[in-house]
This record gives C-alpha cells, sequence and structure tokens, in this order.
C-alpha cells in the first residue's frame, strides 16, 4: 500500500491557462475526494466520487473546475482559465468503507 | 460560514506536560468527528475519532472528548512530545453524507 499519490507536487502557471492535476487513491478504496486548502484555512471540500461516479459537488466548484474518475481509478481534477484566486492546495483524499480519509500530500497550485 | 471552528489558532505546550486542543461546531446533526494531524509539506493525517454517541474515546496518549449539549469537543495529548508538534484539525460529518467539514486548525508547538 503506497499511500495516495498526488502528481505534480507543485505547478506554477500563468493566469488564463488550463491546469490539470492527477490523483492515484490506495487501490482498494472506493471513494474519493478532492479538498482545497488556502493559507490559514481548514481543507475545504470541493468534490466527491463514489466509484466513478461524481456524487456531490460543492459550489465552490464554479464552471471552470471539472473533475473526472475514469473507471474509477484515479482522479483528475481540471480547472480552465485559472485566476490568481485558484492559487492553493489541492488535496485528494481516499476513503474505503470501513475506514477514514486518507489524504495525499497535495498539489500546491500557484497562478502568476 | 464555520460550521466548525477552531478559535485558538496556536498552543505551545511543554513537553510532558498537557495538550489540550478545543473544537466548537454549530451544526447539532453532525454526528461524527475526527482530528487529522498535519506537517508542513504533507497532507494531514487521521489520529482520532469519535461518534456522537461517545463523549469520549482514546487512543494511547490521545483522547478525545465530546460534549454535545455545548457543542464542543477537545483533544488530549497526554504526555506531549516534541514530534506532535504540527497543525491539529478538527473535523465533522453527517449521517447520510460523505464530506468532512474541516476547522481551521490549531498550530501545536511542543517545546523540548
Amino acid at each position: 500500500d503506497t499511500g495516495v499519490s498526488q502528481n505534480p507536487r507543485h505547478k506554477i502557471t500563468k493566469r488564463g491557462q488550463n491546469v490539470t492535476f492527477r490523483c492515484d487513491p490506495i487501490s482498494e478504496h472506493n471513494r474519493l475526494y478532492w479538498y482545497r486548502q488556502t493559507l490559514g484555512q481548514g481543507p475545504e471540500f470541493l468534490t466527491y466520487f463514489q466509484n466513478e461516479a461524481q456524487l456531490e459537488k460543492s459550489r465552490l466548484l464554479s464552471d471552470r473546475f471539472s473533475a473526472e474518475r475514469p473507471k474509477g481509478s484515479f482522479s483528475t481534477l481540471e480547472i480552465q482559465r485559472t485566476e490568481q484566486g485558484d492559487s492553493a492546495m489541492y488535496l485528494c483524499a481516499s476513503r474505503g468503507w470501513d475506514t477514514e480519509a486518507f489524504f495525499g500530500q497535495g498539489t500546491r497550485l500557484t497562478v502568476v | 460560514d464555520q460550521q466548525v471552528k477552531q478559535n485558538s489558532p496556536s498552543l505551545s505546550v511543554q513537553e510532558g506536560r498537557i495538550s489540550i486542543l478545543n473544537c466548537d461546531y454549530t451544526n447539532s446533526m453532525f454526528d461524527y468527528f475526527l482530528w487529522y494531524k498535519k506537517y508542513p509539506a504533507e497532507g494531514p493525517t487521521f489520529l482520532i475519532s469519535i461518534s456522537s454517541i461517545k463523549d469520549k474515546n482514546e487512543d494511547g496518549r490521545f483522547t478525545v472528548f465530546l460534549n454535545k449539549s455545548a457543542k464542543h469537543l477537545s483533544l488530549h495529548i497526554v504526555p506531549s512530545q516534541p514530534g506532535d508538534s504540527a497543525v491539529y484539525f478538527c473535523a465533522a460529518s453527517l449521517s447520510g453524507t460523505y464530506k468532512y467539514i474541516f476547522g481551521t486548525g490549531t498550530r501545536l508547538k511542543v517545546l523540548a
């Protein structure tokens, strides 16, 4: 069990560019979450997948954000037309039916 | 609307003494509570949890207390060790939902 893996660890992008992050959950976990954390705040829920189905999306997830989990395995989070306010740590977590959520190390996005 | 609040941004404690981290919540429907610990450049890691049917849960040096009438929970660490220095997040969830709602965190520093 290698834990939850997120790539890249850091991403610097120019405003207006699109970015995509990847999350590889713990293999037997069917539940996957994306959270966003900004300085001085706790993680804020963005979206939740159960297997390949996206069951909940936060209103924080504007139409510039899209997440997928094809085949219920890895997940991607794409941000289109990035804005400076998108700068944050993006955290992925996975969870089994009888476990708590295990978080990855996160992807730190800086929009310049 | 901050449903989970950690009003102390930081706490310093001498090694060997007790650390008490506090958390308040506003939604009386929350029925499951967790504490996560976060070191710099790492994702949050699960520490301990408690269901609303209990008022105490203990795991080694860590004990979580829940006071439902006051909508308050606390994490006690005894004895505190320098390796406990981290940011601690309180989180809450509702049955039938999938997400955790996190507080803003308390930075604990244990002084050797």
